[in-house]
């Protein structure tokens, strides 16, 4: 079983400012890497795939990076509808796994 | 439009059972793998189950193995989990997804979700 570990638990960034979110799994997963946004009280959306191809209609202010065991999601300049919680998921193995979640917070 | 549409969430004793359903349409139900993804109130996301676009495979995350059953109706596009012994660690939002394509099996669109909650 994989182990999907996310850092930090809580990122504070001021709006216009940069945010890099960690996702590290226990074994490698290849690129099987996909990423979420959550709002309170709204179901998760999907922002990125493959460790690093953008879903369709996400902003290209977001961006995802690594292979392997080690993942980053990076938002380039923060918007106000940005401030959420991020989950990383691993789909190469059974069973799928998310991480604990980073939320983003407005500084 | 893809549209997911939970039901059958509510309260339910220990030891109860329930089954949930999920309607969906605005895409070619019989062509995708679908999933079942909780989230107990103020946690994170945790991956339940899920079910191959022809029904023949599933998958079980263990604290659900044994207990729950996935199946779905592609005559009538829908996605079901049938859960049994429920326990109070069961008490979440309960989330239909779709999977982005067979291979893949992770959620490229959910449903807005189902409340269960396991309570005497």
């Amino acid at each position: 079983e994989i182990v999907v570990t996310q850092s930090p638990a809580t990122l504070s960034v001021s709006p216009g400012e940069g945010a890099t979110l960690s996702c590290r799994a226990s074994h490698s997963i290849n690129n099987n890497l996909a990423w979420y946004q959550q709002k309170p009280g709204q179901a998760p959306r999907l922002l990125i795939y493959g460790a690093s191809t953008r879903a369709t209609g996400i902003p290209a202010r977001f961006s995802g990076s690594g292979s392997g065991t080690e993942f980053t999601l990076t938002i380039s300049s923060l918007q106000s509808e940005d401030f959420a919680v991020y989950y990383c998921q691993q789909y190469n193995v059974w069973p799928r796994a998310f991480g604990q979640g980073t939320q983003v917070e407005i500084k | 439009e893809e549209q997911l549409l939970e039901s059958g969430g509510g309260l339910v004793q220990p030891g109860g059972s329930l089954r949930l359903s999920c309607a969906a349409s605005g895409f070619t139900f019989s062509s995708y793998p679908m999933s079942w993804v909780r989230q107990a109130p103020g946690k994170g996301l945790e991956w339940v189950s899920a079910i191959t676009a022809s029904g023949s495979g599933t998958y079980y995350a263990d604290s659900v193995k044994g207990r729950s059953t996935v199946s779905r109706d592609n005559s009538r596009g829908t996605v079901y989990l049938q859960m049994s012994a429920l326990r109070a660690e069961d008490t979440a939002v309960y989330y239909c997804a779709k999977i982005y394509g067979s291979g893949t099996y992770f959620p490229d669109y959910w449903g807005q979700g189902t409340l269960v909650t396991v309570s005497s």
